[in-house]
């Protein structure tokens, strides 16, 4: 069935430093990506999305690449901040369907 | 806008206590959906509503069942509550293949 692999599941950086989060997914009709931060206590909240028409979409200091061919797309946050940590989860749908598949998620500590 | 609004915040239920989880949005979208999320786990897909008047099981419906009222309005009733039903959960809203929105979550523990 379809399926969408996170990794890494737990990932401190140091403060100022990058952080990279991994995702692929099974189904290759699947034609939007988005990502989502969860905050402790908190419920997931959409960061930054990307459709299969671009390969790359920029927000401040996050960024999202895709690869059709290889069923896979990034997550980079640059320059981080204490703020940034939570956990973060890739996602994929078809815009034909309702139903979105997330991955496991991605625990992102930053260190002072 | 309110976005999408749940009640209770939070419940304690004994075993074999049933209770619906109420969840409504106000962005006019077609697709509801209800997930739970156990501590420090992913989201699982309980089930899902495409549309009005159509519910799909998801990834764990067991134990579960739902009602699609109306466009706005999306529940979820554990009909006999057991502890492995301990978990916050979540309801989200939103156009087909466009971005979700989550509720602010409703905690449950089942003793």
């Amino acid at each position: 069935g379809e399926n969408v692999e996170q990794h890494p599941s737990t990932l401190s950086v140091q403060e100022g430093d990058s952080a990279v989060i991994k995702c692929t997914y099974s189904d290759s009709a699947s034609n939007y990506f988005p990502w989502y931060k969860q905050e402790l206590g908190k419920r997931p909240q959409l960061i930054i999305d990307i459709r299969s028409n671009v390969g790359e979409k920029k927000d401040q200091r996050i960024a999202v690449t895709l690869n059709k061919t290889a069923k896979h797309f990034s997550l980079h946050i640059t320059e981080t901040q204490p703020e940034d940590s939570a956990v973060y989860f890739c996602a994929a749908s078809k815009s034909s369907a309702s139903k979105i598949i997330f991955g496991s998620g991605t625990r992102l500590s930053i260190r002072p | 806008n309110a976005g999408v609004t749940q009640t209770p915040k939070f419940q304690v239920l004994k075993t074999g206590q049933s209770m619906t989880l109420q969840c409504a949005q106000d962005m006019n979208h077609n697709s509801m959906y209800w997930y739970r999320q156990d501590p420090g786990m992913g989201l699982r897909l309980i089930y899902y509503s495409a549309s009005e008047g159509t519910t799909d099981k998801g990834e764990v419906p067991n134990g579960y069942n739902v009602s699609r009222l109306n466009k706005r309005e999306f529940s979820l009733r554990l009909e006999s509550a057991a502890p492995s039903q301990t978990s916050v959960y979540f309801c989200a809203s939103s156009a087909a293949g466009d971005e979700q929105y989550f509720g602010p979550g409703t905690r449950l523990t089942v003793t």
